[in-house]
C-alpha cells in the first residue's frame, strides 16, 4: 500500500512564498508529480521529479528526496490566482505506471 | 496540447438507474486511460486502469460489477455506474496515457448527481 501526506490547509498573503511539503512510503517509486486543481477543474500538471533535488520552472519550484520520501513544492510571488489545492501524486513502478494522489493541501491567498 | 474531453460534464439521474461517461482522447492514442472518483474537499482517488482490448484493473475497494470500463478503442473509454445510488454522487475524472510520449493528461471531469 502507500501513504501519501499533505497539509489539508494553508493560507499565505499576496507576494509571499509558500513550501506545501508531501511525504509518501510507498513501494516501487517511479516519480512524483505536483498538480494544481482549481474546484470543479481537473488537476493541471505544474512539475515532476524522478531524482533528488531541485526542479525550477518560474514561480514553481519542486525537490524531491527520495532517501526521505519527501518532496515539497515552493511557490514565490504569490498571486491571487494561486488560490486552490495542490495535489502531489507518486507514479508506481508497475505494469501500468498509475499515478496514486496524496491528501490534497487547500492553499488560500488573502490580498 | 494534447486534449481528454469527458462527456457528459455534468449529470443528473435517478437512483438505480445506470450512467455512462465518456473519456476520448482527441490527438493522440492512449492505450491506457485512468479514471479517478473526488469527493468534495478530497483528493483524487483512483478507482481502476483501463487498457484498450483487454479488462480493466480495478484497485481495492472498488466494485467491479457496479462500475463497468470498457475501452474498446485507442481513443476512447467508458465507465458505466450501474443502479446508482446518492452516495455515487461524485466527480469523475479520466486521465489517458499517451501511447508515444508517455504523457499523462486529464480530463475536464463529468459531476455525477443521484437523486
Amino acid at each position: 500500500g502507500q501513504n501519501i501526506d499533505q497539509p489539508t490547509e494553508m493560507t499565505a498573503t499576496e507576494g509571499a512564498i509558500v513550501q506545501i511539503n508531501c511525504t509518501y512510503q510507498t513501494s516501487g517509486f517511479n516519480g512524483l508529480f505536483w498538480y494544481q486543481q482549481h474546484a470543479g477543474e481537473a488537476p493541471t500538471f505544474l512539475s515532476y521529479n524522478v531524482l533528488d533535488g531541485l526542479e525550477e520552472k518560474g514561480r514553481f519550484s519542486s525537490f524531491l528526496s527520495r532517501s526521505k520520501g519527501y518532496s515539497y513544492l515552493l511557490l514565490k510571488e504569490l498571486q491571487m490566482k494561486d488560490s486552490a489545492s495542490y495535489l502531489c501524486a507518486v507514479r508506481k513502478n508497475t505494469g501500468f505506471q498509475k499515478l496514486v494522489f496524496g491528501t490534497g493541501t487547500r492553499l488560500l491567498v488573502s490580498p | 496540447g494534447a486534449v481528454v474531453s469527458q462527456h457528459p460534464s455534468w449529470v443528473i439521474c435517478k437512483s438505480g438507474t445506470s450512467v455512462k461517461i465518456e473519456c476520448r482522447s482527441l490527438d493522440f492514442q492512449a492505450t491506457t486511460m485512468f479514471w479517478y472518483r473526488q469527493f468534495p474537499k478530497q483528493s483524487l482517488m483512483l478507482m481502476a486502469t483501463s487498457n484498450e482490448g483487454s479488462k480493466a484493473t480495478y484497485e481495492q475497494g472498488v466494485e467491479k460489477d457496479k462500475f463497468l470500463i470498457n475501452h474498446a478503442s485507442l481513443t476512447l473509454s467508458t465507465l458505466t455506474v450501474t443502479s446508482a445510488h446518492p452516495e455515487d454522487s461524485s466527480f469523475y475524472i479520466c486521465s489517458a496515457r499517451d501511447t508515444a510520449s508517455y504523457e499523462q493528461y486529464f480530463g475536464p471531469g463529468t459531476r455525477l448527481t443521484v437523486t
